[in-house]
């Protein structure tokens, strides 16, 4: 089974601060994805990669900056965390650009910034 | 545009009823639709895909969808409803803009009553 997994479940963070999700797939994935998650809006894609060192902005992607140093790894970075950023955050990772490939999630991150 | 509409952010039904949760979606080319569940406080999981093969698609725990070209639905449905059907599902679709992208609905909370 493919595993997607998603360092921190639950992290609170100060405004301004500097904040990290990190993501790892164990399926030699080329795609992987950073979703955000809010009650109302389903999900809305904020990067996603389809090769290492290789990035797309997706449709809310102000605010947010992602890495994708090794295949298998995708972090999303928030420079300047703000209160509005309070959400849950799913990564997710495909095998290819073909259509009709299943997208595999992690659990999710859920963050709060006070 | 191309979107994905589901009807409805939240039905309830009795446990042993049919559960029936609409999804529609815009498109002018043949698109690949998907079902994804998320149980709480877990991320989403596929349900079942339309590749376009068979129009009655069968996925897991007796859910199934219809694909419907003439007026663009993508339903799923399920005879009898079970407590642990309790979740929220996503309709989504993958449509080739330049290349394949996903798109995914609000969301539907599905209640089961006992």
């Amino acid at each position: 089974d493919v595993k997607v997994t998603q360092s921190s479940r639950y992290l609170v963070k100060r405004t301004g601060e500097k904040v990290f999700l990190e993501c790892v797939q164990d399926m030699d994935h080329e795609n992987m994805f950073w979703y955000r998650q809010d009650p109302g809006l389903g999900l809305r894609l904020i990067y996603f990669s389809y090769d290492v060192k290789m990035k797309e902005k997706g449709d809310i992607p102000e605010g947010y900056s992602v890495s994708r140093e090794k295949k298998e790894r995708f972090s999303l970075i928030l420079e300047s965390a703000s209160t509005n950023q309070t959400s849950m955050y799913l990564c997710a990772s495909s095998l290819s650009s073909i259509g009709g490939n299943t997208i595999y999630f992690g659990e999710g991150s859920w963050l709060t910034v006070v | 545009a191309q979107s994905v509409t589901q009807l409805g952010s939240h039905v309830s039904v009795s446990e042993g009823a049919l559960v029936l949760l609409r999804c529609n979606y815009s498109s002018s080319v043949p698109p690949y639709l998907f079902w994804y569940v998320q149980y709480p406080n877990q991320g989403l999981q596929l349900l079942l895909k339309y590749t376009s093969a068979a129009t009655l698609v069968k996925g897991i725990n007796g859910f199934e969808a219809e694909f419907k070209k003439s007026e663009t639905s993508f339903h799923l449905t399920k005879p009898s409803a079970h407590m642990s059907d309790a979740a929220e599902y996503f309709c989504a679709v993958s449509l080739y803009t330049g290349g394949f992208k996903t798109i995914f609905g609000a969301g539907t909370r599905l209640f089961v009553k006992a």
